[in-house]
């Protein structure tokens, strides 16, 4: 069965420091993947996504992911966090195959500290 | 370009009564729109797929006499939730897609439901 897992509930940075959430997914077939990230009360923002080729992906905001096929994972990094990153971030497959359903992740939350 | 929007953006109701929340596709034609429900600090949860022009298909679990979905044009998909109660009460999200490659989804901004 298909599924996203993001082993992380809860991550506090302290602004300026580096971050990566990490992804893992199942799913049999070379997987549509993307994060997407959620302020309190808002729908969803797509930060990246990958589909093929290059499997370093930027996105918007500074921020970036990789795909390792050979680890299953999509972990989504930034270099320098600002305090209006705090958010909840959602990593989720997409599943060509089934009209384009996607499975999402449990989420992470994420808080910067000054 | 890809905006979905969402109507109303909050809504409370009295329990047993129907509510209706409308998803469109703003400035593109939506082959396909999905809803999602997400409780609290959780994770969206897949509700039901609607085609324009067919009946949605909904997710294991989800009542479908409950949650009524109509896809009447490429632009447009209403959820009613029917004789609401208080576990109705969440946040629900929609999204549409173009239905071209990758069937990428983009979001409405979600509606608050509050049920009391």
């Amino acid at each position: 069965a298909q599924s996203v897992t993001q082993p992380d509930i809860h991550i506090t940075v302290s602004e300026g420091a580096s971050l990566e959430l990490r992804c893992n997914y199942s799913y049999g077939a070379t997987p549509y993947l993307f994060w997407y990230v959620q302020s309190p009360g808002q729908g969803l923002q797509l930060l990246l996504k990958y589909f093929s080729g290059d499997t370093l992906v930027q996105g918007i905001k500074g921020f970036e992911a990789e795909f390792k096929r050979s680890q299953s994972s999509f972990n989504l990094r930034k270099p320098s966090v600002h305090w209006s990153d705090a958010a909840e971030y959602f990593c989720a497959v997409g599943l060509y195959n089934q009209g384009g359903k996607l499975i999402f992740g449990q989420g992470t939350e994420l808080s910067v500290k000054p | 370009g890809a905006v979905v929007s969402q109507h109303p953006s909050w809504v409370i109701c009295k329990s047993g009564t129907s509510v209706k929340i409308e998803c469109r596709s703003l400035d593109f034609q939506a082959t396909t729109m999905f809803w999602y429900r997400q409780f609290p600090k959780q994770s969206l949860m897949l509700m039901a797929t609607s085609n324009e022009g067919s009946k949605a298909t909904y997710e294991q679990g989800v009542e479908k006499d409950k949650f009524l979905i109509n896809h009447a044009s490429l632009t447009l998909s209403t959820l009613t939730v029917t004789s609401a109660h208080p576990e109705d009460s969440s946040f629900y999200i929609c999204s549409a897609s173009r239905g071209v490659s990758y069937n990428e989804q983009f979001f409405g901004p979600g509606t608050r439901l509050t049920v009391l």
